[in-house]
């Protein structure tokens, strides 16, 4: 079974531009969740889908969406890009029914440099 | 409000060592708790979780960690390290019972063994 896979692995973007990155879950998996990984903060979440509706949140701006397709892939968005927004994004998905002792399968990541 | 504390950012240890990694939580609610591992430019995997039972739990590839509810500890631990095991590791805890599936992580340990 393929693993969870993330794209680009790589970009690189000027402050104040936007972007999407992209996630598609292990199949059959039907809950997505995001996190900024940072040396700073450390691994914070983001925010999870699951069958396509959004059900939390973590505490970053209004900047930060996403949303999920009704195959489960999952797209995140960042608009007006800063300068802390460069980070390790990484994706994990899960079966999300017993949601809270599920396994989460993380993505390699894409690596978000904003210059 | 759940946290992890992880008490060592960076473990060094000679091949064939015995190593203990720190972890520590607090939370107003009952968790469950997971050790993860990422090695370089890769995400997270699973190495272990405890949700109930045993309060010892190990993982395939010979470490284990141990669940102490009065110290609100879950100490990951092998006795023999290789050098293939250099990565870092995070401690993280989900919310018992709860239907979201948010994990909330530790700042990581750097495990490096040298030869």
């Amino acid at each position: 079974k393929a693993g969870v896979t993330q794209t680009p692995r790589y970009l690189i973007k000027t402050r104040g531009q936007q972007v999407t990155l992209s996630c598609s879950p292990i199949s059959g998996h039907r809950s997505v969740s995001w996190y900024q990984q940072t040396p700073g903060q450390g691994l914070q979440f983001l925010f999870e889908y699951f069958s396509e509706t959004q059900r939390n949140k973590g505490n970053f701006p209004g900047r930060f969406s996403g949303r999920q397709f009704s195959n489960s892939r999952s797209e995140m968005n960042v608009s007006t890009l800063e300068l802390g927004d460069s980070a390790l994004y990484l994706c994990a998905s899960s079966l999300g029914v017993a949601t809270s002792t599920d396994t989460q399968y993380f993505g390699p990541g894409t690596r978000l440099t904003v210059l | 409000a759940q946290s992890v504390t992880q008490l060592d950012s960076q473990v060094p240890v000679f091949e064939e060592a015995p190593v203990e990694l720190r972890c520590n939580y607090s939370s107003s609610v009952s968790v469950y708790l997971f050790w993860y591992v990422q090695y370089p430019n890769q995400g997270l995997q699973l190495l272990l979780k405890y949700l109930s039972g045993s309060t010892l739990v190990e993982s395939i590839n010979g470490f284990e960690a141990e669940f102490n509810k009065s110290q609100t500890s879950f100490h990951l631990r092998k006795p023999s390290v290789h050098i293939s095991d250099t990565a870092e590791y995070f401690c993280a805890v989900s919310v018992r019972g709860s239907t979201l599936g948010r994990l909330y992580f530790g700042r990581g340990t750097q495990l490096t063994v040298w030869p």
